[in-house]
Formats: C-alpha cells, structure tokens, sequence
C-alpha cells in the first residue's frame, strides 16, 4: 500500500525557515517524480514543486522560486521541502504527493508573528 | 501560465441523478509526447484529495464506472451518471502538461 506521510509543520515567524519532510513506503520511490502542492485555508489546490525521480530536475512555481527547495534522498524514500523567507501568504496546508495519484495527510504551515 | 476555467462554481444534485462539471484551459493541454495531462480530482471534506481520472479519461483504479472524463485541447468535462451520498466534496480540473501545473478553482458539489 502506498503511503505519504508529512512531517515538520508549524507555526514559524516571518522570514524564517522551516523544512517539510515526506515519508514514502509501498513502492519503489526512486522510480517515481514526486511533487509538494499546497492549500491555504478555505482555499483551493496550488502545486508548488516538482523533482524528477532522480532529482536532477526540479520545477518551481513563481511565488516560491528562489526561496523553496524541493529535495529528495532516495535511500531514505524520503521528500523534502527546504522553505525559506517564508511570508504569510505561504500559510497552508502542504501535501506531498505522487502522480497527484497517491497523497499524504497534509501539513499545516503557519507563518505568523 | 495555463489559466483552468472551471464550472459551475456549485452544484446542487440529487441523489440519482447526473451531475457535470466543465473545465476549459487558456491554451492546448496536448503535450510534445501526444497525451494531454488533464485530470481530475475529489476532495472530500477534512481529507486528502484524490484523483479520479488521469489523461481525460482513465479511471483509477477503485474509482466506480459512474464517474466518466471527455474532451481534447482546452475543453473537458467530468460527468457523473448518477450522484450518490459519497461523492460530495470540491471536484478539482488539474493540468500537467505545462509547467507551472494548475488547477481549477474547484466545484463544489452538494447533495440536493
């Protein structure tokens, strides 16, 4: 069985850091691309990164460029975030997902002082 | 950036009967492979979404025969034949051929 599992959010001030972590398990992760796709509170879906299954290439959507970072290590089957400056609009809950197929529970990033 | 025109903003059905949502996009979803990368997605209040049809319209698997997917270049629609209890929640359109990928503003669908 698939499973996505986030890890690593909060409540975090603005312009500081905060990493979200991706626990996969139920296929082989190394195979597969994999994406981080967000949803601010009574909003809707927003893709926010994608990394190729070997990470060699990582899209970005325009609001976070340069500021996020999409990682991955496939030994440990495992997404990562990398979100700096972060800005109040980047409250949200954060998915990890799989084909936009399979999805994690979500994560809840609060940016706030 | 591709722009995904979803409607209805709501709908309201009964039991039984079909619904369909419309999602046209801002320019041609055919991508340089031949495949269009449109699909569609439910999210049920307080869950995860999940998808329902992937490449316009091939059902998941798990998904019921009740739920189809149509269309080419920028005009699609998601049809369910007949509305059932568990099928209320936001019905989201989501492209994936042209990066930044998008989504619809989403329909929501609720039980008359």
């Amino acid at each position: 069985e698939v499973q996505l599992v986030e890890s690593g959010g909060g409540l975090v001030q603005p312009g500081r850091s905060m990493k979200l972590s991706c626990a996969a398990s139920g296929f082989t992760f190394s195979n597969y691309g994999m994406a981080w796709v967000r949803q601010a509170p009574t909003k809707g879906l927003e893709w926010v990164a994608t990394i190729s299954y070997d990470g060699s290439s990582t899209y970005y959507r325009d609001s976070v460029k340069g500021r996020f970072t999409i990682s991955r290590d496939n030994a440990k089957s495992t997404l990562y975030l990398q979100m700096n400056s972060l800005r109040s609009e980047d409250t949200a809950t954060y998915y990890c997902t799989r084909d936009h197929r399979y999805w994690g529970q979500g994560v809840m990033v609060t940016v706030s002082s | 950036d591709v722009v995904m025109t979803q409607t209805p903003v709501s709908l309201s059905v009964a039991i039984g009967q079909p619904a369909s949502i419309s999602c046209k996009s801002s320019q041609s979803l055919v991508g340089t492979s031949g495949k269009t990368y449109l699909n569609w997605l439910l999210q049920r209040p307080g869950q995860s979404p999940k998808r329902l049809i992937y490449l316009v319209s091939k059902l998941d698997s798990g998904i019921p025969d009740r739920f189809s997917g149509s269309g080419s270049e920028t005009d699609f629609t998601l049809k369910i034949s007949r509305v059932e209890a568990d099928d209320l929640g936001v019905y989201y359109c989501l492209q994936g051929t042209h990066f930044p990928y998008t989504f619809g503003a989403g329909t929501k669908l609720e039980l008359k």
